[in-house]
This record gives structure tokens, C-alpha cells and sequence, in this order.
């Protein structure tokens, strides 16, 4: 079955610079990666996510990026601001529809 | 549009007896999902629903759990006897069969389960 490895498990940044948070996928399949941010007490929310026909997706501040030949993609979060620290789970989608999630990372941007 | 809803919110129990979880998708959603999240670890898939018939069950741990979706629309998921291993945060999503979004699961607030 697909494993998602996720890395940092933790990652502190100053308000204003950038955060990248990587994750490796097994299942050459999938095709679908979603990102969730998680804040605390809250329910996971879908941020951004990427299909395997494109290389890279933006919205605002959050980017994405997706290798299918290395089989990683990354969350790039640009001038960074508290309300950004929340734990951010990738995933990626199997063949059932199933989401193969990451073990988190938990992002704090220090003010 | 309201979202994903679950019930309860939060349920503690002692160690054999009973819960049941609900979840209600997005209206209109015909797939429904349930995830758990176990002490800080990854969000893990339980099983997938189409409309009412389950169409992955792969990720149920054993036979103490059973869902279902009765009519296509709300889900439950029933512990019984629950074990201590069974505490965590259970989580349903729903996502569309078809159109722009149909990849897009969207989750509910979760149910969060102590057994004690």
C-alpha cells in the first residue's frame, strides 16, 4: 500500500520569512496530493492540492510543488504569520479514493 | 452550505462497553470516509463508503468496529467492546462522486474518543 513520509515533524519560523515542509510518497498511482491544515481543537481543512498533471500550483502565499519522477512533493507558505502555525498533514490518494496522510508537522511562526 | 457534522464531540467511556459515532456529510456528497488519529500519530483511513455500500474496508483494525450508512446519507461508527487502543480522534469526510471538486475531501470536526 502507499506510505507518506513527512518532514520537519516540527518546524519554528520568524513572521515574515518562509516555511517549506516536504513529504515522499511509494505508490507511483497516485495521482491526487492534497494538503491539510490542522489548527488545534479544529477539523483538518483541505489548504491547497495538486494533480500529477502539473508541476507546481499557487494560491496567495501557499505553493505547491510535485515530482512524480522522485515521487516528493513540498508546501511552500511565503512571508509567514502567526495565524499560520497549525499542524499541516500532506497526502496522497490511492487507488480506492483513500487519503494516505503524513504524520504532521506542527509549524509555530514566532511574532 | 453546512458542512461535515459529527456527534458527539467528545465521548468517554470505560473499557467494554459501547459507543456509537454519527457522522453527516455535505449534502449531496455520495462519498463518505472515516479516519482516525491516534495519539499525536498520522490521520489513518478506516473505510470508504459509496452511497451506502462500502466500497473499502481496509482500514478497520478488527471486528470490534462496525459502520454503517444506512440510506445512503449519515453514517455510524460502532465500538463495541471498546479497548483502551481505541481512544483517539475519529474523523468522517465526504467528498462529491463527480465534477471539478470530485478529489476533495472535506472533514468534519471529529469525535473524540477516551476510553478509560
Amino acid at each position: 500500500g502507499e506510505n507518506v513520509e513527512q518532514h520537519p515533524s516540527t518546524l519554528s519560523v520568524q513572521e515574515g520569512d518562509s516555511a517549506v515542509i516536504k513529504c515522499t510518497y511509494s505508490d507511483s498511482a497516485s495521482n491526487y496530493f492534497p494538503w491539510y491544515k490542522q489548527e488545534l481543537g479544529k477539523r483538518p481543512q483541505l489548504i491547497i492540492d495538486i494533480r500529477s498533471n502539473v508541476g507546481e500550483k499557487k494560491d496567495q502565499r501557499i505553493a505547491v510543488t510535485l515530482n512524480k519522477t522522485a515521487k516528493h512533493f513540498s508546501l511552500h507558505i511565503t512571508e509567514t504569520q502567526p495565524e499560520d502555525s497549525a499542524v499541516y498533514f500532506c497526502a496522497a490518494e490511492g487507488s480506492a479514493r483513500q487519503l494516505t496522510f503524513g504524520s504532521g508537522t506542527q509549524l509555530t511562526v514566532l511574532p | 452550505e453546512a458542512g461535515v457534522t459529527q456527534f458527539p464531540s467528545h465521548s468517554v467511556i470505560e473499557k467494554g462497553q459501547t459507543v456509537t459515532l454519527r457522522c453527516d456529510p455535505i449534502s449531496g456528497h455520495d462519498n463518505l470516509y472515516w479516519y482516525r488519529r491516534v495519539m499525536g500519530k498520522e490521520i489513518k483511513f478506516l473505510l470508504h463508503f459509496v452511497k451506502e455500500s462500502k466500497q473499502d474496508e481496509s482500514g478497520m483494525p478488527n471486528n470490534r468496529f462496525l459502520a454503517e450508512r444506512t440510506g445512503g446519507t449519515y453514517s455510524t461508527l460502532k465500538v463495541q467492546p471498546a479497548e483502551l487502543e481505541d481512544s483517539g480522534v475519529y474523523f468522517c469526510a465526504s467528498s462529491p462522486m463527480m465534477g471539478r471538486t470530485l478529489n476533495e475531501q472535506y472533514f468534519g470536526p471529529g469525535t473524540r474518543l477516551t476510553v478509560t
